[in-house]
């Protein structure tokens, strides 16, 4: 079965700091892998996802992420933070067909002036 | 405009009360899950259903029930069995293996 791990609960980063936000999966067959965002009270917004392909996915607001199948990664990158940014951040990895998502817990984003 | 509504955004129980939260998708999507999310809990998959008239327990289904009647409609029931509901509850649709869109949420409080 698959499983992701995001080690970081809680980060906090400067206002204009790069920012990258650690995830780990464990899957067997070639991923679909996936970032997401939520701000409080709200659903989940995609920021981007890999199927296949290129490497390094492009995403919304300025975000991207590289997958690395030797390392059994996928982090999430942006080079400067915005204080809008504050949110928390969930990846996420599929499998086949219709099956649910496998979600990590999550890792909370504090910016600061 | 597509997407996903939860109604009603919150909702009150008394404790020995069931409650029925609303999902609603315009999608077409097949696939529709329900998610329970708690702080510092991620999310957690209540019940899921990949087709219209069948659906699957996730991993604490205890004290929920669901329906699948229609393709656009995943209702889910939390029954007075489930002892600590208060929470947020997260709807989301999907086709194939693409990514999951999901509604905006209701928080659920027990009163």
């Amino acid at each position: 079965a698959q499983s992701v791990t995001q080690p970081d609960i809680h980060i906090t980063v400067s206002e204009g700091a790069s920012l990258e936000l650690r995830c780990n999966y464990s899957y067997g067959a070639t991923p679909y892998l996936f970032w997401y965002v939520q701000s409080p009270g709200q659903g989940l917004q995609l920021l981007l996802k890999y199927f296949s392909g290129d490497t390094l996915v492009q995403g919304i607001k300025g975000f991207e992420a590289e997958f690395k199948r030797s390392q059994s990664s996928f982090n999430l990158r942006k080079p400067s933070v915005h204080w809008s940014d504050a949110a928390e951040y969930f990846c996420a990895v599929g499998a086949s067909g219709n099956t649910p998502l496998v979600f990590g817990k999550g890792t909370r984003l504090s910016v600061i002036a | 405009d597509g997407g996903i509504t939860q109604s009603p955004k919150y909702l009150f129980r008394k404790e020995g009360q069931n409650v029925t939260l609303s999902c609603e998708q315009n999608l077409n999507h097949d696939a529709m899950y329900w998610y329970r999310q708690d702080p510092g809990q991620g999310l957690r998959l209540i019940y899921y259903s990949q087709i219209v008239n069948d659906f699957q327990k996730g991993d604490i289904a205890e004290g929920y029930s669901v329906s699948r009647e229609k393709k656009e409609s995943f209702p889910l029931t939390v029954t007075s069995a489930q002892k600590n509901p208060t929470a947020f509850y997260l709807c989301a649709s999907s086709v194939g293996r693409d990514e999951q869109f999901f509604g905006p949420g209701t928080r659920l409080t027990v009163l």
